[in-house]
């Protein structure tokens, strides 16, 4: 089946540290990609919508120049956190849209997300 | 967003039949998705069904969905402690490219 990967799954750094993750779709292309965070034993919340080759689509309240989205090919979705505070630790997690041919039916493929822990 | 709704925990015995329940408003909502999330990992997706149909059934999973009453149900059949996770049910409309997920339920399997 259709495989995501995200790297790397666990981050510590300091304070004022940016911290880029990486998400890449293995065996299909994907257009567009998704970045979530999950907060402890709370659902998903979509921060931005990643379309290759043009800017990222941001949820409302998400800062985009604070979470910096980068989708230079159809295979490879960069999240970059700029100057990374203790607020920021949360687990993140990327999806990729998988297209199929003669359906709608384009499920989502998640990665197995990053945990970001700012000291 | 749309709002999607799910009970928060489900305790069940093993090899007995666990139901998680989904509840969602939007009408337009096209396909329908069941995601496991294990600890400290991403979302695997388990099954879904297009809105046009009332059932389906994948081995020990079966999908239930009452459009009028906008309700989605998850039977997992003889479950197993390996079964214990958190279960997203997760909705999409035809035009669109979001998710909304639900709340999560989280399942405990006891041995």
């Amino acid at each position: 089946g259709a495989v995501v990967s995200q790297h790397p799954s666990w981050v510590i750094c300091k304070s004022g540290t940016s911290v880029k993750i990486e998400c890449r779709s293995l065996d299909f292309q994907a257009t567009t990609m998704f970045w979530y965070r999950q907060f402890p034993k709370q659902s998903l919340m979509l921060m931005a919508t990643s379309n290759e080759g043009s800017k990222a689509t941001y949820e409302q309240g998400v800062e985009k120049d604070k979470f910096l989205i980068n989708h230079a090919s159809l295979t490879l979705s960069t999240l970059t956190v700029t100057s990374a505070h203790p607020e920021d630790s949360s687990f993140y997690i990327c999806s990729a849209r998988e297209r199929r041919q003669n359906t709608n039916n384009q499920p989502q493929h998640f990665g197995d997300g990053t945990r970001l822990s700012i000291l | 967003g749309e709002d999607v709704e799910q009970s928060l925990f489900l305790s069940v015995r093993e090899g007995d039949s666990s139901v998680i329940n989904c509840t969602y408003t939007d009408s337009s909502s096209t396909y329908l998705y069941w995601y496991k999330q294990e600890p400290g990992a991403g979302l695997q997706l388990l099954t879904y069904i297009f809105s046009n149909m009332d059932m389906k059934q994948d081995q020990r999973l079966t999908v239930l969905l009452n459009k009028k009453d906008k309700h989605l149900s998850l039977r997992i059949a003889d479950t197993q402690t390996g079964d214990s996770a958190i279960y997203f049910c997760a909705e999409r409309q035809n035009t669109g490219n979001q998710f909304y997920f639900g709340t999560g339920t989280s399942l405990t399997v006891i041995p």
